[in-house]
């Protein structure tokens, strides 16, 4: 079975700068997808940034941008220029043949002034 | 992106009474649709998968007779929580995925609150 793990229950940043959130997996399927999801306080699930397995490089959307090591089995998320509206839960998941989502257990993120 | 909606957005019912959760793709049709329950500070748990015209696949613990799903319709599925007990309260949120669209990305509902009393 696939397994998704987040080691940083929480993280804190500063205005302005820029934070990495980490997030490892483990699979034994070579063809899959990888997510970084964000949960703002209204619980509304927001698809932050996609990575397709296959893909070399990196994928990135505005400030948002990913580090995915697929030999290390990992997909860090990196947020540059962090806003206040940044502040939410952030969720890692994945997604294989079998097409159902699993979850990381989470990264609270606090943006601080 | 797809928008999907969900009905009600909180519900508060008294315990044995059954509770039913609406979750609809609004502009594109969903073969797939996705429950999942979230406690309070945690993550989302897959209950099932709702597969339009068949029944749907429960995950390992969830109990079928107690959370009813049915897929009528491409773009309708449901929920129906059975004699709701207090250990039922939780947050449940649906998703579905747009087959026409890339990556197997899933299209999150607004979820909903159910307190069982």
């Amino acid at each position: 079975a696939q397994t998704v793990t987040q080691s940083q229950p929480e993280m804190s940043v500063q205005e302005a700068e820029t934070v990495t959130l980490s997030c490892t997996y483990d699979t034994s399927e070579s063809d899959y997808y990888l997510f970084w999801y964000k949960q703002p306080p209204s619980r509304q699930m927001i698809l932050v940034i996609r990575q397709e397995a296959y893909k070399q490089q990196n994928a990135t959307e505005n400030r948002f941008s990913v580090n995915f090591q697929k030999a290390a089995k990992s997909f860090s998320l990196k947020i540059s220029d962090s806003q206040l509206g940044d502040a939410a839960m952030y969720f890692c998941a994945y997604t294989g043949t079998a097409s159902k989502l699993t979850f990381g257990t989470g990264t609270r993120l606090q943006v601080t002034l | 992106g797809a928008v999907v909606s969900q009905h009600p957005s909180r519900v508060i019912c008294k315990s044995g009474t059954s509770v039913k959760i609406e979750c609809r793709s609004l502009d594109f049709q969903a073969t797939t649709m996705f429950w999942y329950r979230q406690f309070p500070k945690q993550s989302l748990m897959l209950m099932a998968t709702s597969n339009e015209g068949s029944k749907a696949t429960y995950e390992q613990g969830v109990e079928k007779d107690k959370f009813l799903i049915n897929h009528a319709s491409l773009t309708l599925s449901t929920l129906t929580v059975t004699s709701a007990h207090p250990e039922d309260s939780s947050f449940y949120i649906c998703s579905a995925r747009d087959p026409s669209g890339a990556g197997n990305e899933q299209f999150f509902g607004p979820g909903t609150r159910l307190t069982v009393l």
